[in-house]
């Protein structure tokens, strides 16, 4: 079974400050991704990444950073945080086209 | 751009009764289509995919069929059971594209009552 793991699991941040959640696979996916989910908008893709060093902006990017170090981590930066971003945050891993993306088990973001 | 537009909001159904959730899609390429069910508390995973070959994909009494004529793969089972409530998202990935992102429909929750 593919394994995607992510820290933290829930998190209380204030506006305006910096948050970094981080996401780690051991499936040796090339493909990674950040996606948020709201009720009545599902997920939405934040950030991808295609391997080391390259990341790709998604649908949702505004507010967000990405930073892959390397193939098996994958982290999403909010530098200024807004209680927009209160959500639900999910990574994946995957290798694209017809081939499933593995989901990792979500952080809870609450910013107050 | 790709898009999914899917049955959403809240779906309940009785115990024993057929499940159907509509997806329609546009796509400037041949996509593949997927449905991922998240139950409570959990991540999304995958339910099934459409194949190549145009054989029907099946997992857990689910099914679904490709159209490309119509553009839809609607996900069905022919009987309701209480451990099917969860959360579906139907989702397409775009094969002539780039093929490596994911465009997820709103998401439909089923609730199945006794």
């Amino acid at each position: 079974e593919a394994a995607v793991t992510q820290s933290p699991r829930n998190k209380v941040a204030v506006t305006g400050g910096k948050v970094t959640l981080s996401c780690n696979q051991t499936n040796n996916h090339n493909n990674m991704y950040w996606y948020r989910q709201d009720t009545g908008h599902g997920l939405r893709l934040i950030h991808y990444s295609y391997g080391a060093g390259s990341t790709e902006k998604g649908d949702i990017p505004d507010g967000y950073k990405a930073s892959r170090p390397s193939q098996e981590n994958f982290s999403l930066i909010l530098e200024l945080a807004t209680p927009s971003q209160t959500s639900v945050y999910f990574c994946a891993s995957g290798t694209g086209g017809q081939d499933t993306q593995y989901f990792g088990p979500g952080t809870r973001l609450l910013v107050l | 751009g790709d898009s999914v537009t899917q049955t959403e909001g809240l779906v309940t159904l009785t115990e024993g009764l057929p499940v159907m959730l509509n997806c329609t899609y546009q796509s400037t390429y041949s996509p593949f289509l997927f449905w991922y069910v998240q139950h409570l508390n959990e991540a999304p995973k995958l339910l099934l995919k459409s194949f190549t070959d145009n054989k029907r994909p099946e997992h857990q009494g689910f099914h679904a069929t490709l159209h490309k004529s119509s553009s839809s793969f609607h996900l069905q089972k022919s009987s309701a059971q209480l451990s099917d409530s969860a959360l579906y998202y139907c989702a397409l990935s775009d094969e002539g594209g780039t093929g490596s992102k994911l465009s997820f429909g709103k998401g439909a929750k089923l609730t199945v009552s006794p």
